[in-house]
């Protein structure tokens, strides 16, 4: 059972448009969220985060927000430029008795100039 | 300075082989996980260690996984008699700390790409 989704496998924007990424989650036990971007043949690289204690957090041209009752959260690029063209994973961490994060499958991003 | 470093880059074994993968965090940072990441799947959580505590090893898929991690920093990933659902690219992530919000982001690794034939 997947406790983190992204559902859409692709997104494509037009440069200097807003590109919106979504992911729902089911566990309420999740207490902190992260979005990560990864090119080919590269790890991924952490971009923003967000705390359950928050409903949005903005680093630049990114933004966070999330909606707690929803279980959902959306990263928001604006405006998108072409090297935004990535994969963009969902991931969220709850403390079990460990340390784990669930990823979400990840959305493919294409940024057209 | 330098980023999450592993080996092999890429690996093809036979089916019923043993394979070890390598994984060097960032100098300084606790907290050391392994993912895999399947063809067209997300990132699966396989094993955390932190310090010096028993590591967490509730995401290893059978018992033919095993992670040690020496002396608090290099780590191996070990699959023994591999089997073709076994290839994947295989990603290890270290993070200054265990702490969310104050260091807790992980910092990945390249991955090994394992494929097993």
């Amino acid at each position: 059972d997947q406790q983190v989704k992204q559902n859409s496998p692709s997104l494509s924007v037009q440069e200097g448009r807003i590109s919106i990424l979504n992911c729902d989650y089911t566990n309420s036990m999740f207490d902190y969220f992260l979005w990560y971007k990864k090119y080919p043949a590269e790890g991924p690289t952490f971009l923003i985060s967000i705390s359950s204690i928050k409903d949005k957090n903005e680093d630049g041209r990114f933004t966070v927000f999330l909606n707690k009752s929803a279980k959902h959260l959306s990263l928001h690029i604006v405006p998108s430029q072409p090297g935004d063209s990535a994969v963009y994973f969902c991931a969220a961490l709850a403390y079990t008795g460990g340390f784990k994060t669930i990823f979400g499958a990840g959305t493919r991003l294409f940024v057209k100039a | 300075g330098a980023g999450v470093s592993q080996s092999p880059s890429n690996k093809v074994t036979e089916k019923g082989k043993d394979v070890e993968l390598r994984c060097d965090p960032i100098s300084g940072h606790t907290a050391l996980y392994w993912y895999r990441q399947s063809l067209g799947q997300g990132l699966e959580f396989l094993i955390y260690f932190q310090g010096n505590s028993a590591p967490d090893k509730s995401g290893l898929p059978s018992d033919r996984f095993s992670a040690e991690r020496t002396g608090g920093s290099v780590s191996t990933l070990t699959i023994q008699r591999t089997q073709q659902e076994d290839s994947a690219v295989y990603l290890c992530a270290s993070s200054l700390t265990a702490v969310l919000g104050r260091g807790g982001e992980q910092y990945f690794g390249p991955g090994t790409r394992l494929t097993v034939t």
